[in-house]
């Protein structure tokens, strides 16, 4: 099955810095890459998301890129704000004998210093 | 995601004893799914389903238990064999590859 790693665990930047969360994912079959952004005690909420014919993509201040040759992942986020602290997700969806799963990393606690 | 109810927000069980989470949708989605959520371990596949009256097991499917009687319903219950069942459980619905978390039922053992 696939495997998804997710680093770093945690992550703390100050207040107008970029912050950079990478994943890697084991399945080449695997061809859509979401992430999610969890804030505490609520459900995750999609962010941005990227397919596998595409190398980047860009919304606002969030920028996901993949390289499918290395199959990994990245997620940037720019002048980074304190309501950008909350928990990261990446995850890769792939087809299993007729269904579609969905393997997530295991979160980047991401904490933006004012 | 207002469209995925799940109830109750807490749940306390009792050693030996079964509890069952609720999980509804109105959004039309086929597929449905239950993550268990840890510190420091992301999401866990329990059970998923593509269709009604069919489901597979997810990666810790041990001491758990699902039925799918209705497209908008996929009720998971945490058996007495689930020793260790503390944690925040999350439904999902999935539609063209996006996922939809519900707000999620927090468990813990009393």
């Amino acid at each position: 099955g696939e495997n998804v790693e997710q680093h770093p665990s945690t992550l703390s930047v100050q207040e107008g810095d970029s912050a950079v969360i990478k994943c890697t994912y084991s399945d080449s079959a695997s061809n859509y890459f979401p992430w999610y952004k969890q804030e505490l005690g609520k459900r995750p909420q999609l962010i941005i998301d990227i397919r596998s014919n595409v190398g980047e993509k860009k919304d606002q201040r969030i920028a996901v890129t993949l390289n499918k040759t290395a199959k990994h992942f990245s997620l940037h986020i720019t002048e980074t704000q304190p309501e950008d602290s909350a928990v990261y997700f990446c995850a890769a969806t792939f087809r299993s004998g007729g269904y579609q799963k969905v393997t997530f990393g295991i979160g980047t606690k991401l904490q933006v210093i004012p | 995601d207002g469209g995925i109810t799940q109830s109750p927000k807490y749940l306390f069980r009792k050693e030996g004893q079964n509890v069952t989470l609720s999980c509804e949708q109105n959004l039309n989605h086929d597929a449905m799914y239950w993550y268990r959520q840890d510190p420091g371990q992301g999401l866990r596949l329990i059970y998923y389903s593509q269709i009604v009256n069919d489901f597979q097991k997810g990666d810790i499917a041990e001491g758990y238990s699902v039925s799918r009687e209705k497209k908008e319903s996929f009720p998971l219950t945490v058996t007495s064999a689930q020793k260790n069942p503390t944690a925040f459980y999350l439904c999902a619905t999935l539609n063209q590859e996006t996922q939809y978390f519900g707000p999620g039922t927090r468990l813990l053992v009393l």
